[in-house]
């Protein structure tokens, strides 16, 4: 089945320690993004990747980081410069930026 | 102002009630109008996109988008407690733009 896979589903880290989400899609999307979701909030947009080796700082970029070495994976990066990282964090991929984004399932991230 | 405006709910209707569903806007250059449907914990998942002003129908599921007024709207026909989620509307402009997400509306469908 062609989908979007995020790992793990929950994951918690203690102050200050880095932590690294996953997202892989077989879906041959050349597009791929990271949301952040808090409640009350619509989803903000953290980073986003056209092609490989490419990404792009989104709304809210600052202490987060990203790599796009591989089509299918578009890792995340919490760093400890993030000030309140707990949250709900979504990556989705598209065909290509002008077109419609399906998500993965998510990682809810809970800093201690 | 936010760009995109949604009552956030909780919107409580009876099973086969027809639910409306809005959002406001203030960026008169979005073209491109989506609606996610989220369950509890879960992803959003795409449930229709509309183009440009008008409506458009798929199952239970109708998209109106009324460009003069910036308002977008979601009607769900005979409601089931299957529909219980939040919806959140998206709209963006030509090209690449990001999506502007809305907060969503929590909707709870009661057998």
């Amino acid at each position: 089945d062609g989908g979007i896979t995020q790992s793990p589903k929950y994951l918690f880290r203690k102050e200050g320690q880095n932590v690294t989400l996953s997202c892989e899609q077989n879906l041959n999307h050349d597009a791929m993004y990271w949301y952040r979701q808090d409640p009350g909030q619509g989803l903000r947009l953290i980073y986003y990747s056209q092609i490989v080796n490419d990404f792009q700082k989104g709304d809210i970029a600052e202490g987060y980081s990203v790599s796009r070495e591989k089509k299918e994976s578009f890792p995340l990066t919490v760093t400890s410069a993030q000030k309140n990282p707990t949250a709900f964090y979504l990556c989705a991929s598209s065909l290509g930026l002008a077109n419609e984004q399906f998500f993965g399932p998510g990682t809810r991230l809970t800093v201690l | 102002q936010k760009e995109v405006e949604q009552d956030p709910g909780p919107l409580s209707v009876p099973e086969g009630a027809i639910v409306s569903l809005n959002c406001t806007y203030s960026n008169s250059a979005f073209q491109y109008f989506m609606w996610y449907r989220q369950y509890s914990r879960k992803g959003p998942e795409l449930l229709m996109y509309t183009y440009s002003s008008g409506n458009k129908e798929d199952g239970r599921f109708t998209a109106q988008v009324d460009k003069s007024s910036k308002y977008i709207s979601l009607f769900i026909r005979d409601s089931q407690p299957s529909d219980s989620a939040t919806y959140l509307c998206a709209p963006r402009d030509t090209g690449f733009q990001k999506l502007v997400f809305g907060t969503g509306t929590r909707l709870l469908v009661s057998p």
